[in-house]
């Protein structure tokens, strides 16, 4: 079956203007975790979906980030009013939970964001 | 807040020999996991390893194995017999509950 997939894969924008990044999960899948990854920096978590219960919005840096996800499907993650300290790629990944311990993240390929 | 301290900016093996990667977290809680990812260039994140923090026994995938010692928070990896596929940049990675935190990563150059 497909994996994890991410669109655009990569995406330039003018800052100030509003971008929407897109992750499909491997079917099936109820957990659904967004990460941000600055040029040579690990993996900053930003938001964490579950089934039906109330994502986890813990890591997102600002007001002007948001993200939706329909069900056990598709999640946008929207960046309003970019800045260039959004530049990034942003990682989606997905895992078969029905408990926080042990099921391994899937993760898509990423997009690329620049913001000039 | 839980971190996850990742030492060497860089390691460089030649093929075939053995390389340690280090990893060091700090945390309060008793139940968590830890992980090591692989990102090769492609960007795509692969599950290297886990480990269960109430384990004792190190867990060993393959050529991959890992040295964990709960009580000094620390988490390494080893790779036996390098392989050019090997090369790429290493995450570990810490969770507990919601909470999952990665490294800043070491990136791994492998000598024909």
């Amino acid at each position: 079956g497909a994996g994890v997939s991410q669109s655009p894969s990569n995406k330039v924008t003018e800052k100030g203007k509003d971008v929407e990044l897109r992750c499909d999960p491997i079917s099936g899948h109820t957990a659904l975790y967004w990460y941000r990854q600055r040029l040579g920096q690990g993996l900053e978590f930003l938001i964490y979906f579950q089934g039906n219960s109330a994502p986890d919005k813990s890591g997102l840096p600002s007001d002007r980030f948001s993200a939706e996800r329909t069900g056990e499907s598709v999640s946008t993650l929207t960046i309003q009013r970019t800045q260039q300290e959004d530049s990034a790629v942003y990682l989606c990944a997905s895992s078969l939970e029905s408990h926080w311990s042990s099921y391994e993240q899937y993760f898509g390929p990423g997009t690329r964001l620049t913001v000039t | 807040a839980q971190t996850v301290t990742q030492s060497q900016p860089e390691m460089s093996v030649q093929e075939a020999e053995t390389v340690t990667l280090s990893c060091t977290y700090d945390t309060s809680e008793s139940d968590y996991y830890l992980f090591w990812y692989k990102q090769p260039p492609s960007r795509q994140m692969i599950l290297v390893i886990r480990q269960e923090a109430y384990k004792q026994q190190n867990a060993t995938e393959n050529r991959f194995s890992v040295n964990f010692q709960k009580a000094a928070k620390s988490f390494s990896l080893k790779i036996s017999d390098s392989q050019l596929g090997d090369a790429a940049m290493y995450f570990c990675a810490y969770r507990s509950g919601n909470d999952m935190r990665f490294g800043a990563g070491t990136r791994l150059t492998v000598k024909p």
